[in-house]
């Protein structure tokens, strides 16, 4: 079945820190890839998307680009701050409409000052 | 706008006795998604509905667990005769009809944490 499999935290940093969370994929078809965030006592909220191979997502100074060949959608960002400190979700969704979104496990990042 | 919206946020409940989880989706969304989270578990699949009929009810762990939604709209999760096994937060996320939008983002609740005791 399609899966996702992310790195596990956590993931401890400094500020000004290089940011990398690792996710690939295993999936049927050809899917969109997410990245979702959850912040200390907030609902999961989409960071950032890539709809098909090659596409690069960004947002906030996070970044990620879709690797079809090595099925692969790594988060990014070149100088994390303290308030990037959250769970960080790597997702997939197949095509063809009554798709389920299939998430990894989550890997909790905490950027220390 | 208004977002997805849980109720309740919190609950306790004894072992035995059944509960409900209420979502109230984003207005015009059609797909609406029942996921758990247990600490270290991730996001689990539960259930996923397209309008009042749910396609997909592959990740229902038990016979105890049903779902329902009426209008198109709310969506509850009932849970039977609960075990401690069940504590965890439940969240609900909905989103746009995606078969013309298989690229559109879930937006979440901020979840129930249910506690059985």
């Amino acid at each position: 079945g399609d899966s996702v499999t992310q790195m596990e935290g956590p993931v401890t940093l400094s500020e000004e820190a290089f940011l990398t969370i690792n996710c690939t994929y295993t999936a049927t078809g050809y899917p969109s890839l997410f990245w979702y965030v959850q912040y200390p006592g907030e609902g999961l909220q989409l960071l950032l998307k890539a709809t098909k191979a090659d596409d690069k997502g960004s947002n906030k100074g996070f970044e990620a680009t879709y690797r079809k060949e090595t099925t692969s959608f790594h988060l990014e960002k070149g100088s994390v701050q303290v308030s990037d400190s959250a769970v960080y979700f790597c997702a997939l969704r197949l095509a063809g409409g009554y798709q389920k979104v299939t998430f990894g496990i989550g890997t909790k990042l905490q950027v220390i000052p | 706008g208004a977002g997805v919206s849980q109720s309740p946020s919190n609950k306790v409940t004894e072992k035995g006795k059944d509960v409900e989880l209420r979502c109230d989706p984003i207005s015009g969304h059609t797909a609406l998604y029942w996921y758990r989270q247990s600490l270290g578990q991730g996001l689990e699949f539960l259930i996923y509905f397209q309008g009042n009929s749910a396609p997909d009810k592959s990740g229902l762990p038990s016979d105890r667990f049903s779902a329902e939604r009426t209008g198109g709209s709310v969506s509850t999760l009932t849970i039977q005769r609960t075990q401690q096994e069940d504590s965890a937060v439940y969240l609900c996320a909905s989103s746009l009809d995606p078969d013309s939008l298989y690229n559109s983002p879930l937006h979440f609740g901020n979840g129930t944490r249910l506690t059985v005791t």
